[in-house]
């Protein structure tokens, strides 16, 4: 069963307005959460992370959400670029780091920037 | 400061076969995890080694096995070699067990 859900294979947005990229994980045991940007033929790249502890983590153009009794997170991306275009991955982990079970990965959303 | 690296880039085996696949983690990363990343299971966790142990192991079977040197490389080995071996093998490191994973390109292996 997947722990973690990314339930939109692709989403396209337009140059300059937000992009919303949504995850949703059912092991209420996960207490750290990551966004990973991957391109083609490159490995992932780490964007931001959020603990249990917070529900909003900042970093420049993205921002991350967390609601926790929804077991929800979303990675908002404002103004979104051309150079965003990519697949995203949210990662998820029973305390910093990998945990005793390493990251447990969602399928990915590819993102699509539209000029 | 240099990223992972991950050599080979490319690799073409038979079935039946044995594989090794080599990591370097960025300077004074202690810390090297290995996912595995096929277009039907995603990527999935095989294994982290912290001072030449290993501490983590996801759920693959026993071919997968892997080492990790003094100097914080790592190599991971497959035996025998499946079709379903195919797959992009990424090495991940981080300072510690509880900092940031940060990704090499991956080697990409080809099981004929």
């Amino acid at each position: 069963d997947q722990q973690v859900k990314q339930n939109s294979p692709s989403l396209s947005v337009q140059e300059g307005r937000i992009s919303i990229l949504n995850c949703d994980y059912t092991n209420s045991m996960f207490d750290y959460f990551l966004w990973y940007k991957k391109y083609p033929a490159e490995g992932p790249t780490f964007l931001i992370s959020i603990s249990s502890i917070k529900d909003k983590n900042e970093d420049g153009r993205f921002t991350v959400f967390l609601n926790k009794s929804a077991k929800h997170l979303s990675l908002h991306i404002v103004p979104s670029q051309p150079g965003d275009s990519a697949v995203y991955f949210c990662a998820a982990s029973e305390g910093r780091g990998g945990g005793a079970d390493g990251l447990t990965f969602g399928k990915g959303t590819h993102l699509i920037i539209q000029p | 400061k240099a990223g992972v690296t991950q050599t080979p880039r490319y690799l073409i085996k038979t079935r039946g076969q044995q594989v090794t696949l080599s990591c370097s983690p960025i300077s004074g990363h202690r810390s090297v995890s290995w996912y595995q990343q096929t277009p039907g299971q995603g990527l999935q966790f095989l294994f982290e080694y912290f001072s030449e142990t290993q501490r983590n192991k996801g759920n693959f079977p026993g071919r997968f096995s892997g080492r990790q040197f003094s100097n914080s490389r790592s190599e991971m080995n497959v035996s025998t070699l499946e079709l379903g071996d195919s797959a992009l093998y990424l090495c991940a490191s981080s300072l510690d067990l509880v900092g940031t994973q940060y990704f090499g390109p991956g080697t990409r292996l080809l099981v004929l």
